[in-house]
This record gives structure tokens, sequence and C-alpha cells, in this order.
């Protein structure tokens, strides 16, 4: 099956600093969805992206759709303790009419330290 | 607007014991699924559904069964729990209109002593 690869796994990082992480598969995906799980809570959509080189900004979120529609990168800037989560990527696999399943990446926990 | 509602919230079986998970959702979404999230693994597909009547398996099917007999509901059945099935569930829901977008429940947290 498909397979994607989120790093980094886990974040410790300082309130106001800035974050990245990213996503890679190994074969195209045509939608790449960035979510976000507080505890206790399923995930909730943070960002869409369906076109490959697309930006798209949600507040301090912005994440990108790779030009070789194989990667997905989020950035999070000056971030805030409410920040605090598991972020996943998901890839819709590029396919013909009827496709719906999507891959999930493992997830990257976040942690800010006041 | 309720989404996509789950219950129960927290569930503590014996080995051996079935149980069913309910999902239900408002939307209308015609695909609803099931994952399962076990740490360090990320959320894995269990059943998935693109419409009443029609079910298909994901990636990690066996021990479960699934149904939809109507757009709103599709539970999730435990037909003799394990351990290796304590985890936590969430079912999702999803337009084929809605751009691949995705919308989950709160989850059901599952203990099989």
């Amino acid at each position: 099956g498909q397979q994607l690869n989120q790093s980094p796994q886990s974040m410790f990082i300082q309130e106001g600093e800035d974050v990245s992480m990213n996503c890679t598969s190994s074969s195209i995906f045509n939608t790449w969805l960035w979510y976000k799980q507080d505890p206790g809570e399923g995930p909730v959509l943070l960002i869409a992206l369906y076109k490959a080189g697309e930006l798209t900004s949600n507040g301090r979120l912005t994440a990108q759709f790779g030009i070789t529609r194989k990667d997905s990168f989020l950035n999070i800037s000056a971030s805030i303790p409410s920040d605090v989560g598991i972020y996943f990527c998901a890839g819709q696999p590029y396919s013909g009419a009827g496709s719906y399943q999507l891959t999930f990446g493992k997830g990257t926990k976040l942690s800010v330290i006041p | 607007n309720a989404g996509v509602t789950q219950t129960p919230k927290f569930q503590v079986l014996k080995t051996g014991q079935s149980m069913t998970l309910q999902c239900a959702q408002d939307m209308n979404h015609e695909y609803m699924s099931w994952y399962r999230q076990d740490p360090g693994m990320g959320l894995r597909l269990i059943h998935y559904s693109v419409g009443a009547g029609i079910t298909d398996q994901g990636e990690v099917p066996n021990g479960y069964n699934v149904s939809r007999s109507t757009t709103e509901d599709f539970p999730l059945r435990l037909l003799s729990a394990a351990p290796s099935q304590t985890s936590v569930y969430f079912c999702a829901s999803r337009d084929r209109v809605a751009k691949n977008i995705q919308y989950f429940g709160a989850g059901t947290r599952l203990s099989v002593l």
C-alpha cells in the first residue's frame, strides 16, 4: 500500500519559535491534507492542498504541496502553548474516478515549552 | 450541527466479549470509515463504506465487522474482543464533492482486559 513518511516524530520547542514538519510519499498524490489532534479528541482539518506548488495559509499555519506531488510541508510561526498536539499529514493517491482512500502519516507530536 | 458522533466515549471489555461501536453523521455524507489509532502507528483504516449497502475492508479488518443500512449510521462490531484490539477508534465521514476532506468523530477509547 501507500507509504507516507512524516517527520519529525516529535518536537519540543520554546514558545515563540517557528515549527516545520513534512511528509514524503513514494508515489504521486493529488491531495494533501494537514490535521491537528488535541489530546482526547479526534483530528481536525487545518489545511487542504489540491495543486502541485500550491501554498496555503491559515492564520499562523502555512502548508505547501510539493512540485513533485510527492511531498508536503507544514510551518507554524510564533508557536503558542495551544499549538500542542499531534499533527498528521494525509494524502489522496492519484488515481481514476472512484478513488477514495486517504493515507495518513504517523504524526508529529508537538510540545511547546512556555 | 453535530457532525460525526461516536458512542460510547470509553469502554472496557473482557477478552471474548462482543460489542458495537456506534457512529452517526448528520451531513448526508456518502463515504464513512473506521480507523484505529495506536501509539506510533498513526491512523490505520479498518473498514470503509462508499454508500448505504456497500462496505469494504481497509488495512486492518480482522476481528471487525461493519454494515451500512442507512446513510447516517456506520456501526463497527467487535466479534470476540482481544487485548490486541485495545485502541482508540475513530469514525470519519466525507462527501464525494467535499474534495477529500474527512470529518472525524471524537473517538471511542477501548480497553480489552
